[in-house]
């Protein structure tokens, strides 16, 4: 049981690329959760999912994209890279309801746009 | 808007002292409270999640309490090791009457930094 996995934990972008962040989990989990963390900052949340098929926004999503073809995955697609979207990137997964339910985090991509 | 605070941001201890981190939050309205581990460069790893309806829940030498009214929380580390090092991250879940991210994010503090001086 891996639990929650997100590649690359590196990545240095120039300003206009485009990547990809990976996200997996093996818990069966419906919710998961994409989070940046700045410096001296609590973790802010770009998007959510609650199940397969189904995303929402959520407090800082300009600039990023997600989908969610399986309840497995969640990738967060980053277009046109720019300076502000320097960050640490945490993925996150939960299940059961909604007033109970607990929060695994991945490992982090650590990503630099110059 | 929900707002959550930890102080002190960073703290200092020797091997062995019982410590207490602190975390108080604006609106008492929420589903429950959750208590991380962050080490360097790495993510986040939960500790205790306490529901809205307990006051208090315990792990190993952890503890952790909820004074919802007061907005409140508080993690106990009892008999600290140098391998406790570490950042302490409090976030709660703000419960809300409508559909949206208010309903599934989590608002976190910025985290208390702790070194346990051998």
């Amino acid at each position: 049981n891996a639990g929650v996995t997100q590649t690359p934990k590196f990545r240095i972008l120039k300003i206009g690329q485009s990547m990809t962040l990976q996200c997996a989990q093996d818990m069966n989990h419906n919710y998961m959760y994409w989070y940046r963390q700045d410096p001296g900052m609590g973790l802010k949340l770009i998007y959510y999912s609650v199940g397969a098929g189904i995303t929402d926004k959520g407090e800082v999503p300009n600039g990023y994209n997600v989908s969610r073809s399986t309840t497995e995955d969640f990738p967060l697609r980053l277009e046109l890279a720019a300076p502000s979207q320097t960050s640490v990137y945490f993925c996150a997964s939960s299940s059961g309801t909604v007033s109970s339910y607990e929060q695994y985090f991945g490992p982090g991509t650590r990503l630099t746009v110059t | 808007k929900q707002e959550v605070t930890q102080i002190p941001a960073a703290l200092s201890v020797p091997e062995g002292e019982n410590l207490v981190l602190n975390c108080s939050f604006t609106d008492s309205a929420i589903y429950n409270l959750q208590w991380f581990r962050q080490d360097p460069g790495k993510g986040l790893t939960s500790l205790l999640l306490i529901q809205s309806s307990q006051r208090e829940q315990t792990s190993g030498r952890l503890n952790a309490s909820l004074d919802k009214s007061s907005g409140r929380s508080t993690l106990y580390i009892a008999a600290s090791q140098p391998g406790d090092s570490a950042t302490y991250l409090c976030a709660v879940r703000p419960r809300t009457h409508h559909s949206g991210a208010g309903s599934y994010q989590l608002t976190f503090g910025k985290g208390t930094k702790l070194s346990v001086i051998p």
